[in-house]
Parts: structure tokens; sequence; C-alpha cells
């Protein structure tokens, strides 16, 4: 089974900036879509941005759109989140997401991390 | 951006009982939601996709219904291990949105 592991999160000041990185661990990235999920602190799950499997289309909800960037890296089974000018209300655990609801023939792709912790906060 | 809506928000049911969430959403999305179930400090797990289509290892007793704007996920026989948040989900359009959750515990 694919595992997806998420790092880079952690404590940071309001402002500032964090990348978010995924890995699979076997190369399982090619033509799939890849997403970034998160839940705040006993709150529900928010989607937060989507990548294509060719990079041609891509897309954020619209509480993080012009402060994060979302790409991928298959040669390096990668998937990031660049997360600028963050706000107390980014803090949440952040999850990768592979073929988020894909099923194809009755199997489905979709795949999720144990998720990385991004608190903000002064 | 496409809105969902799930009712009940929370539910207090018994071993054995029937329990139906229902999810709609704020215009057309054909069958294109899925349910996933989420325990306390786990990832979700997908149960439903394509509106009514079973995720290979899901207990029968999960299914799903609709199209449109309005869907449902039905538990036919409530299990202890089925005690959890469930969360609906579309992806006809980008953005992709959930919604809010409907909390399942012990009556």
């Amino acid at each position: 089974e694919v595992q997806l592991v998420e790092s880079g999160g952690g404590l940071v000041q309001p402002g500032r900036s964090l990348r978010l990185s995924c890995t699979a661990s076997e190369n399982t990235f090619d033509n799939f879509a890849l997403h970034w999920v998160r839940q705040a602190p006993g709150k529900g799950l928010e989607w937060v941005s989507g990548i294509s499997w060719n990079s041609g289309v891509i897309d954020y909800a619209d509480s993080v759109k012009g402060r994060f960037t979302i790409s991928r890296d298959d040669a390096k089974n990668s998937l990031y989140l660049q997360m600028s000018n963050l706000k107390t209300e980014d803090t949440a655990l952040y999850y990768c997401v592979k073929a988020i609801l894909y099923c194809n023939d009755g199997v489905c792709y979709d795949s999720w991390g144990q998720g990385t912790q991004v608190t903000v906060s002064s | 951006a496409i809105q969902l809506t799930q009712s009940p928000s929370s539910l207090s049911a018994s071993v054995g009982d029937r329990v139906t969430i229902t999810c709609r959403a704020s215009q057309a999305i054909g069958t294109d939601v899925g349910w996933y179930q989420q325990k306390s400090g786990k990832a979700p797990n997908l149960l439903i996709y394509d509106a009514s289509n079973l995720q290979s290892g899901v207990p029968s007793r999960f299914s799903g219904s609709g199209s449109g704007t309005d869907f449902a996920l039905t538990i036919s026989s409530l299990q202890p291990e089925d005690f959890a948040t469930y969360y609906c989900l579309q992806d006809s359009n980008f953005p992709f949105t959930f919604g809010p959750g409907t909390k399942v515990d012990i009556k």
C-alpha cells in the first residue's frame, strides 16, 4: 500500500511563510491529481488546493488564494504547498491526498497521509 | 464555489439502528459526490464514490444515493465501529468542497 508522508509543519508567527512537503513511498504520483486538505482543531475538513496530473489545472480555496502555492515534482514523488502570509486561522493539520475520490473500474486510488501540524501563533 | 450542507450535524443512535445522513449541494453536480468516515485522530476513509458506489472493502451496510443536489448516506444497521464523523465531498468543480460533517455517537 502506498504511504504518503507529510513534513514541514511547525510553529510559525503570523505573516511568515512555511513550505509543506509530501512524499510517496513509491512511484505512484504519475497520472493522478494531488490535493491538500486541512482540518483545524476540533473542526471539519477543508479542501485547500489541488493540482492535476500534468500541473495544467490548479485551484485553491478562496480562504488561501493568493497566499498558498501548490506544486509537484513527480521525479521526486513529491507534492508541495508553499504557504505565505500565514494567519492564525491557517492553524490546522494538513493532509496530503492522492487522487481524491478517483476510482476507475471499481478500483479507488484515493489515499491520504497522516498529516502535518501547522500552528500559526505569535 | 459549490456549497454543501449536511443534516443533521450530529445524531445519537443505538447499535442496530438505521441511520441516514443527507448532503445538499448549492447547485446540481450530477453524481460527483463521495462520503468519508473519520474517526478521532485518524485520516478520513473513503466509503462511497460517485454518489452510490461502495469502495472495495467497505461493509455492505453502508450505501449511498442521490443525484443532482440531494444525496444521502445510509447505514442499515449501525455497528459499534461506525461511531464517527461523516463528511460528503463534491468533486464536480474546482474548488472542491466538503460538507460540515455529521457526528454519529452512541445513544
